[in-house]
């Protein structure tokens, strides 16, 4: 049961151009959701994150949607820049959860120069 | 360091053999989580220790795994009897209630059963 489903497992955009990367989920207890990156030989590294009571949240370049009534949440970073290039997982959280993530399987994004 | 840390990096086993992998968390996170990575997948939930609670086993896919934490500091994650589809990157992470649901990882170990 994926409670967490990124569907694209890979995306390639062009350096300076948006890079949308895509997640839905299907729990609705779910209402702390994040972005982690992770680089080939390294831990995942937090991003950026949205509370449900929210739709939005901006961190420099990068920005996290969250549609509620849809279950999608979307990232968004523009400009990319070509060391953007990872894999992105989208995680959830709820409060019966405590502080334990589910993740979703990661999108490949390459940002080409 | 400041980070979590695992060891070892990198381990090669045997099929049949025992593995034991070790993290150390951020000084002061009283929540520790194990998870791990096959090729091509997803993090996939292992264990979570909070506090002095029970720990959440729900995401053990065996009874060849366990996994001890000695207070709030050490844990050790145990495989037994290794299988070749145990080969993935386990990963450990921590939290503490001020970084709220934000947990930060180690670099993984890398295992695998040959």
């Amino acid at each position: 049961d994926q409670q967490v489903k990124q569907n694209s497992p890979s995306l390639s955009v062009q350096e300076g151009r948006i890079s949308i990367l895509n997640c839905d989920y299907t729990n609705s207890m779910f209402d702390y959701f994040l972005w982690y990156k992770k680089y080939p030989a390294e831990g995942p590294t937090f991003l950026i994150s949205i509370s449900s009571i929210k739709d939005k949240n901006e961190d420099g370049r990068f920005t996290v949607f969250l549609n509620k009534s849809a279950k999608h949440l979307s990232l968004h970073i523009v400009p990319s820049q070509p060391g953007d290039s990872a894999v992105y997982f989208c995680a959830a959280s709820s409060q019966t959860s405590g502080s334990r993530l589910t993740f979703g399987e990661g999108t490949q994004l390459t940002v080409n120069p | 360091g400041a980070g979590v840390s695992q060891s070892p990096s990198n381990k090669v086993t045997e099929k049949g053999k025992d593995v034991e992998l070790r993290c150390d968390p951020i000084s002061g996170h009283t929540a520790l989580y194990w998870y791990r990575q096959r090729l091509g997948q997803g993090l996939e939930f292992l264990i979570y220790f909070q506090g002095n609670s029970a720990p959440d086993k729900s995401g053990l896919p065996s009874d060849r795994f366990s996994a001890e934490r000695t207070g709030e500091s050490v844990s050790t994650l145990t495989i037994q009897r290794t299988q070749q589809e145990d080969s993935a990157v386990y990963l450990c992470a921590s939290s503490t209630q001020a970084s709220g649901n934000t947990i930060y990882f180690g670099e993984g170990s890398w295992l695998t059963v040959v």
